[in-house]
C-alpha cells in the first residue's frame, strides 16, 4: 500500500501554543483530507483540500495542499485542551484509482 | 439524526468463530468502506463498495467478507481464517467513491 508519513509522531504542548504538523508521500495526491480522532471514536473530517497550493481554514485550524502535490500541512492556532487527539492525513494517490490511504497519525497532547 | 451507526461497540469472539459487524448509514451515500485500525497505527482498507451489489477488496481483505444488498447497509464478517482479528474496526461512507469519507464510532473486536 501507499505510505503516508506524518510528522511529528507525537506532540506535547502548552495550552495556547500554536501547532504545526505535516504529511508527506512519494506519490502525487489529487485530494488531501485531515481528520481528528478522539480515543475510542471514529475519525471526524476537519478540512478537505482539492488543488495544489490551496489554503483552507476551519476555525483555528488551517491546512494547505502542497504545491508539489506530495505533501500537506495542518496548523492549529492557540491550542485548547479539547484539541487533544490523533490527527490523520488521508487522500487518494493520483495513480491508484479511488482508494484513500491514511497516514500513521500525529498524537497531540495539550497541557493546561 | 443523519449518520453512520456501527454495532456493537464491543465484540468478543472465540477462536474459530465467525462474527459479523454491523454498519448502517442514513446519509443516502453510494460508497461504503471498512477499515481496520491497530494500536498506534493508521487505518488500513479491508473492503469497499461503490454501489449496491458491488464491492472490491482493499489492501487487507484476507480473512474478511462483506455484502452490500442494501444501499444503507454494509456488514463485515470476520471469519475464522483471520488469524489476528483483534483490532478496532471502522466503517465509513461517502456520497460517491472519490468524495471525503465520514466515519462511524467503531467496533472493538477482541478474542477470548
Amino acid at each position: 500500500g501507499q505510505q503516508l508519513n506524518q510528522s511529528p509522531q507525537s506532540m506535547f504542548i502548552q495550552e495556547g501554543e500554536d501547532v504545526s504538523m505535516n504529511c508527506t508521500s512519494s506519490s502525487i495526491f489529487n485530494t488531501w483530507l485531515w481528520y481528528k480522532q478522539d480515543p475510542g471514536e471514529g475519525p471526524v473530517l476537519l478540512i478537505a483540500l482539492y488543488k495544489a497550493g490551496e489554503l483552507t481554514s476551519n476555525g483555528r485550524l488551517t491546512a494547505q495542499f502542497g504545491i508539489t502535490r506530495k505533501d500537506s500541512f495542518l496548523n492549529i492556532s492557540a491550542s485548547i485542551p479539547s484539541d487533544v487527539g490523533i490527527y490523520f492525513c488521508a487522500g487518494p494517490p493520483a495513480n491508484t484509482g479511488n482508494q484513500f490511504y491514511f497516514g500513521t497519525g500525529t498524537s497531540l497532547t495539550v497541557i493546561p | 439524526d443523519g449518520g453512520i451507526t456501527q454495532s456493537p461497540k464491543y465484540l468478543f469472539r472465540k477462536e474459530g468463530q465467525n462474527v459479523t459487524l454491523s454498519c448502517e448509514q442514513n446519509l443516502n451515500h453510494d460508497a461504503m468502506y471498512w477499515y481496520r485500525q491497530d494500536p498506534g497505527q493508521g487505518l488500513r482498507l479491508i473492503y469497499y463498495s461503490q454501489i449496491v451489489n458491488d464491492f472490491q477488496k482493499g489492501d487487507i481483505a484476507e480473512g474478511y467478507s462483506v455484502s452490500r444488498e442494501k444501499k444503507e447497509s454494509f456488514p463485515l464478517t470476520v471469519t475464522s481464517a483471520q488469524k489476528n482479528p483483534t483490532a478496532f474496526y471502522l466503517c465509513a461512507s461517502s456520497g460517491t467513491i472519490n468524495q471525503p469519507q465520514h466515519f462511524g464510532d467503531g467496533t472493538r473486536l477482541s478474542i477470548l
